[in-house]
């Protein structure tokens, strides 16, 4: 089955300094949709990315998904400590209603 | 909007007791339901897409008649675990899709299942 590849698995970073974790896959993601995990929380749903080159912010973040539907980023500029948790990338597949998430990436952020 | 409910959120029992978690959508319709089981420091592995008044459809390597769905409503699906055993130990989650499918997951909280 496909196979979404997300890295790194950790990240510890200073307050105030950038973060970004990536997604790829072999095989064509078909729509990539991120999502953000508190520390005992559940997955709650960032964006959600379609077409080829795309390039969407909210706020601090930004989101970006590759011109050959490959892969896939998430960059956070000038952490906080609000921004603590792992971050999942996830594919819904070609026709399909089914997630396949990324392993997660998770920010710790040193005040 | 879009609103999910998982209850209980917490679960200890004996070995070989059966339990049964429910995820509601509160405030639309959802004809998709997902469960998904996930391990500590792990992601989300799906286990079952539940379709109302259908039956469930699971993933490789998921026992059904271990894991028992029910989608009886456009806003409830039930997973019961039976005879559950210490190695059913984990963080269950369940998702309801709002639409098609280029339409996000709301999740549920979570129901951690902890077998003694």
């Amino acid at each position: 089955g496909q196979q979404v590849m997300q890295i790194p698995q950790y990240q510890h970073v200073q307050e105030g300094e950038d973060f970004t974790t990536y997604c790829n896959s072999s095989t064509t993601l078909s729509n990539i949709q991120w999502y953000k995990q508190r520390p005992g929380g559940h997955p709650v749903f960032l964006i959600q990315l379609v077409k080829s080159g795309e390039v969407k912010k909210q706020k601090r973040l930004t989101f970006q998904f590759g011109e050959a539907k490959k892969n896939s980023s998430l960059h956070i500029t000038a952490t906080q400590t609000t921004d603590v948790g792992t971050y999942f990338c996830a594919d819904t597949g070609a026709g399909s209603y089914q997630l396949t998430f990324g392993k997660g990436t998770k920010l710790s952020v040193i005040p | 909007g879009a609103v999910v409910s998982q209850h209980p959120s917490r679960v200890i029992c004996k070995s070989g007791t059966s339990v049964k978690i429910e995820c509601r959508s509160l405030d639309f319709q959802a004809t998709t339901m997902f469960w998904y089981r996930q391990f500590p420091k792990q992601s989300l592995m799906l286990m079952a897409t539940s379709n109302e008044g259908s039956k469930a459809t699971y993933e490789q390597g998921v026992e059904k008649d271990k894991f028992l769905i029910n989608h009886a409503s456009l806003t409830l699906s039930t997973l019961t675990v039976t005879s559950a055993h210490p190695e059913d130990s984990s963080f269950y989650i369940c998702s309801a899709l709002q639409g098609d499918r280029n339409q996000p997951q709301h999740f549920g909280d979570g129901t951690r299942l902890s077998i003694l």
